[in-house]
């Protein structure tokens, strides 16, 4: 299957910094990026749909000017978690969709958490 | 998107088929049914998809019922790396959005 990276894997910061995920696809070219958020024991939120050259789609209830979203090519997503606090400690996990013959396979990464302290 | 429900969790001994249900009695003629599995503190994994008849690919089978109200997943000799959360997801393809809203899916433990 196709992969798809995320960097950081981890990451421990001071509260009110910013802090920046990339998503890539290594060997294809993602026509949408997803971001998702997975607090402990629960399951993965849907943060925003992410196309590359326009702008990100934000599900209801995430801030946009909080969680800043590029889509600068067919194989990059950035997630900037800005001015961080405790509550954002969370996995962030980022998926990309390879269109396929007959549906639009979606390939997750690996996750970043994120402990804010 | 179709809702689904499933069971919280299931126990399955190691070497043994493992069969989780999924209800999706909403569904309409034009969605998917996707598995997806997620091993601790990973990136959700994709299983197997389909639309109207079983299916089947290397890691399970997938068993739709004829209404398609419903469907199983089958793992046939279920490992120890086996133990995840398993997400039954049903959504549009290539005609809706493409986004995947998971629920709270099915803790599946492999016993030795």
């Amino acid at each position: 299957g196709a992969v798809v990276s995320q960097h950081p894997s981890w990451v421990i910061c001071k509260s009110g910094t910013s802090v920046k995920i990339e998503c890539r696809s290594l060997d294809f070219q993602a026509t949408t990026m997803f971001w998702y958020r997975q607090f402990p024991k629960q399951s993965l939120m849907l943060m925003a749909t992410s196309n590359e050259g326009s702008k990100a789609t934000y599900e209801q209830g995430v801030e946009k000017d909080k969680f800043l979203i590029n889509h600068a090519s067919l194989t990059l997503s950035t997630l900037t978690v800005t001015s961080a606090h405790p509550e954002d400690s969370s996995f962030y996990i980022c998926s990309a969709t390879r269109l396929a013959v007959s549906y639009n396979e979606q390939f997750f990464g690996p996750g970043t958490r994120l402990t804010v302290l | 998107d179709a809702k689904t429900t499933q069971p919280p969790s299931m126990d399955c001994a190691e070497g043994r088929a493992a069969n989780l249900p999924c209800n999706h009695s909403t569904i309409s003629g034009n969605e998917y049914v996707y598995w997806y599995r997620q091993i601790h503190s990973q990136g959700p994994q994709y299983i197997i998809h389909g639309l109207k008849n079983n299916e089947t690919n290397e890691m399970a089978s997938l068993i739709i019922t004829e209404d398609r109200k419903s469907s199983t997943l089958i793992l046939p000799h279920a490992t120890l790396r086996d133990t995840a959360v398993y997400y039954c997801i049903v959504r549009l393809g290539l005609q809706g959005a493409q986004k995947l809203v998971f629920g709270q899916g099915t803790r599946l433990t492999i016993n030795p």
